[in-house]
């Protein structure tokens, strides 16, 4: 079946540091989502990426979505403490009405000050 | 806040019982998908209702089972918990029938354990 991978699974970085996450599927993918989980909390919806090759940003985030729709980036600029949390991205596969998101198992992030 | 409420908050189970967790999904959205997260891992997609029918489902066994009321609330029902059961269970509303492309609000979970 399909799956959604994401490297690393973990990352620790000093406060003001850049942090990229990766993520890549078996699959094509319709669309690409990105959540982000605090400690303890649900996960929260960042951005949908929908066109090939799309870079959208949100203040010192930056996404990226793959030519060939398959594979993802997220980019943090400057970590913050504010950053800390389980970044995930999902996928939505191509041509299946009715099913829902594929997650990858998340990359952790951790900032030190 | 997403407006995505669950319930219980917390739940303790013995291995053999049956749980109910149930879902009201935000206002407006008309899909209602659950997913079970465990520790360390991504969420894993259940199933998911549309209209009051399942309109998908995930790897997981018949006694995972769903329902969807009139106003697009839910329940999950598991059957025979096991331990491996034990998780964050997530319920997520859309708007649209293929929320494979629709922004997902989750609720904030409810934290089942089989003992």
């Amino acid at each position: 079946g399909q799956q959604v991978m994401q490297i690393p699974q973990y990352q620790h970085v000093q406060e003001g540091e850049d942090f990229t996450t990766y993520c890549n599927s078996s699959t094509t993918l319709s669309n690409i989502q990105w959540y982000k989980q605090r400690p303890g909390g649900h996960p929260v919806f960042l951005i949908q990426l929908v066109k090939s090759g799309e870079v959208k940003k949100q203040k010192r985030l930056t996404f990226q979505f793959g030519e060939a729709k398959k594979n993802s980036s997220l980019h943090i600029t400057a970590t913050q403490t504010t950053d800390v949390g389980t970044y995930f991205c999902a996928g939505g596969a191509s041509g299946q009405a009715g099913t829902a998101l594929i997650f990858g198992k998340g990359t952790t992030l951790s900032v030190s000050s | 806040e997403t407006g995505v409420t669950q319930s219980p908050t917390h739940l303790i189970k013995t291995r053999g019982q049956q749980v109910t967790l149930r879902c009201s999904s935000q206002s407006g959205h008309n899909t209602v998908s659950w997913y079970q997260q465990a520790l360390g891992q991504g969420p894993q997609f259940i199933f998911q209702y549309y209209r009051e029918e399942e309109n998908g489902r995930g790897n997981f066994p018949p006694r995972f089972s769903g329902l969807q009321f009139p106003n697009y609330s839910s329940e999950l029902n598991v059957n025979a918990l096991e331990l491996d059961d034990s998780a964050l269970y997530l319920c997520a509303s859309s708007l649209k029938l293929r929320a494979s492309t629709d922004t997902q609000y989750f609720g904030p979970g409810t934290r089942l354990t089989v003992l």
